[in-house]
């Protein structure tokens, strides 16, 4: 069965840097974009971006695309979504999504809760 | 990027009907026919229910159902059940593999 197993939650300073993973499995990994989503407390979705498994080439977020970088390891099925000097408001729940075109997405991770605090 | 806007709440009672509106831009939803609608329970991941502006994934109720005129997107649940109260988010399609989600509805089902 399709899967997207994402890293543990992690704690963080300001002006740190995460990196999450999203493992993925039950499907061609290359055949499928996989998309970053974030969710601050008690606020909606917002798309960070997408990188296409398949060659590495990744879209961001205008909001996003000076601190966020998205690669991916083909031998593993798996997705790494860095974020560099992180604030405050970038506390949030992470998820990763697969989709077989842009849009939708429809396959998602747990979910990845980053807390930054000093 | 701004958000597609969406109404913060709607209510309905066990068994009735009611729809959740999504406006966007002639840029996102007017120039595309990939709307999409996710519903989100407490503390878990978004569920697809709604693509391609009215196609639902195999295993989600026909009582969901989805349309588009225009800038305007929306999502219609019939004959409410009380798990159907979540947050429902929309999203579209936007140029250059880009994606917008909406501000997301609060379904309460009193």
């Amino acid at each position: 069965q399709v899967q997207l197993v994402q890293s543990g939650a992690e704690v963080k300073k300001p002006g740190a840097s995460v990196k999450v993973s999203c493992k993925t499995s039950g499907y061609k990994f290359t055949s499928y974009y996989v998309h970053w989503v974030r969710q601050a407390p008690g606020l909606g979705l917002e798309w960070m971006g997408v990188i296409n498994p398949s060659t590495g080439d990744t879209t961001y977020s205008e909001t996003f695309q000076d601190r966020v970088t998205m690669t991916r390891d083909t031998s593993t099925g798996t997705v790494y979504m860095e974020v560099s000097s992180l604030r405050s408001d970038d506390t949030a729940t992470y998820y990763c999504a697969r989709s077989l075109v842009i849009t939708p997405q429809d396959y998602w991770g747990q979910g990845t809760l980053v807390s930054v605090s000093s | 990027q701004s958000a597609l806007t969406q109404p913060a709440s709607v209510s309905g009672s066990p068994g009735q009907s009611i729809t959740i509106s999504c406006t966007g831009t002639s840029s996102d939803i007017g120039a595309y026919d990939y709307v999409s609608w996710y519903q989100q329970h407490p503390a878990k991941a978004p569920k697809l229910i709604i693509f391609d502006v009215s196609d639902r994934p195999s295993g989600v109720s026909n009582r969901f159902s989805g349309s588009k005129s225009g800038n305007t997107a929306s999502l219609a649940i019939s004959g409410l059940q009380p798990e159907d109260e979540a947050d429902y988010y929309c999203s579209s399609y936007k140029a250059s593999n880009t994606v917008l989600f909406g501000g997301g509805t609060r379904l309460t089902v009193l």
